[in-house]
């Protein structure tokens, strides 16, 4: 079965870091594009970042670049969102997603930054 | 503000036809094929259509998609009680990922 699982969410203050993992199993990760999306409470579906089969190739939202690095260990078939900085409007339930046409989400992790 | 504008609610009863528009630029839908994906609170989004008209498996054929210019619509067919869930289209722009900002369907 195609499967991803986030983990890594929590409750961290303003300033704050957390990294974010999303473990992929059932198909052949190092093939795939991936990324982040997010949803903050009320709101819609933005996307956050994206990251090529390789690793390469790394691109960013404007809110978010400088401050959160994607990733991917293709050996473990685990893709990375390092967020650093984090401020209260980064508070968001955070999927993983495949490929070009985002054909697999993950469930998501929440992520809340509040003091 | 999303770069994709979409109504922000839908509705229909059982039985009835609803469409979903979703209005661009030239910059994301007008040279980039649109998606559309089917949300519950809590729960994993769902691809529903690739490439402006393509259902993956699994997906019933009461959903279509159509693209013309800078604009896309989702029609739902044959409503039912289960299509009550936001649905969000999204495209390419620059490089970069964009979605609308969601419509949430009502079946009443």
């Amino acid at each position: 079965e195609v499967q991803l699982v986030e983990s890594g969410g929590g409750l961290v203050q303003p300033g704050g870091s957390l990294r974010l993992s999303c473990a992929a199993s059932g198909f052949t990760f190092s093939s795939y594009w991936m990324h982040w999306v997010r949803q903050a409470p009320g709101k819609g579906l933005v996307w956050v970042s994206h990251i090529n089969s390789d690793g390469s190739s790394t691109d960013y939202v404007d809110s978010v670049r400088g401050r959160f690095t994607i990733s991917r260990d293709n050996a473990k078939n685990t893709l990375y969102l390092q967020m650093n900085s984090l401020r209260a409007e980064d508070t968001a339930v955070y999927y993983c997603t495949r490929d070009y046409d985002m054909d697999v989400w993950g469930q998501g992790t929440t992520v809340t930054v509040s003091s | 503000q999303s770069v994709l504008t979409q109504p922000p609610s839908a509705s229909g009863t059982p039985g009835r036809r609803v469409t979903i528009s979703c209005s661009g630029s030239s910059s994301n839908i007008g040279s980039n094929y649109v998606s559309w994906y089917q949300h519950l609170p809590g729960t994993a989004p769902k691809l529903l259509i690739y490439r402006n008209n393509q259902r993956p498996s699994g997906v019933p054929d009461r959903f279509s998609g159509s693209k013309s210019g800078t604009s896309a619509s989702l029609a739902i067919s044959g409503l039912r009680s289960e299509d009550e869930a936001d649905y969000y289209c999204a495209s390419w722009d620059d490089s970069l990922k964009v979605f609308g900002g969601g419509t949430k369907l009502t079946v009443l």
